[in-house]
């Protein structure tokens, strides 16, 4: 079974300054998809970045980007140029690329507060 | 629809009473989920559909909790005999089925039922 870890129950930074959240996973298998997700306190949960697992080059989406480590099974994402508005709990999800075993496998999720 | 609709988006019900959770996905897409959230937790798989069929209720955690789709549409989640351990929001998801483009790697959320034993 997949497990996705996140160490870190809590971050903070600075308006304006970038912060890197951590996680890390474990599979057998080869391809598969890589997810951070933001859940601000509506409870919506966003889609803020994907990774597909046989792409090499790290996903970046304007302010956020990841380093993916395909051999050390890390997938760290980081925020430049905080914003109030990242403030929320982010997750880190894996999807298998088997059909038969499509679901999210999400870690415990890392509460990111901005001060201003 | 545009999104994942869910409702009720809260429910308060008292112990011992059934509930259903409704939810409604992205139009067209065969794919749905259904994840519980305790508060201040990560995310529980419950149980995922392809069409109308369930490969993996896995995430169920007893059976009291029952899922189904009709018209590979909208899906309702019931709670038999709810205890005050049930009370979380409840997620529901949908995907097209999985495949090799970037839009069929991604699930899509609605905003959740908050239920609340008392």
């Amino acid at each position: 079974a997949q497990t996705v870890t996140q160490s870190q129950p809590e971050m903070s930074v600075q308006e304006a300054e970038t912060v890197t959240l951590s996680c890390t996973y474990d599979t057998s298998e080869s391809d598969y998809y890589l997810f951070w997700y933001k859940q601000p306190p509506s409870r919506q949960m966003i889609l803020v970045i994907r990774q597909e697992a046989y792409k090499q080059q790290n996903a970046t989406e304007n302010r956020f980007s990841v380093n993916f480590q395909k051999a050390a099974k890390s997938f760290s994402l980081k925020i430049s140029d905080s914003q109030l508005g990242d403030a929320a709990m982010y997750f880190c999800a894996y999807r298998s690329a088997r059909r038969a075993n499509s679901k999210l496998t999400f870690g415990k999720g890392i509460t990111l507060s901005v001060r201003p | 629809g545009a999104g994942v609709s869910q409702s009720p988006s809260n429910k308060v019900t008292e112990k011992g009473k059934d509930v259903e959770l409704r939810c409604d996905p992205i139009s067209g897409h065969t794919a749905l989920y259904w994840y519980r959230q305790r508060l201040g937790q990560g995310l529980e798989f419950l149980i995922y559909f392809q069409g109308n069929s369930a490969p993996d209720k896995s995430g169920l955690p007893s059976d009291r909790f029952s899922a189904e789709r009709t018209g590979e549409s909208v899906s309702t989640l019931t709670i038999q005999r709810t205890q005050q351990e049930d009370s979380a929001v409840y997620l529901c998801a949908s995907s097209l089925r999985l495949g090799i483009g970037q839009n069929e790697n991604t699930i899509y959320f609605g905003e959740g039922s908050w239920l609340t034993v008392v």
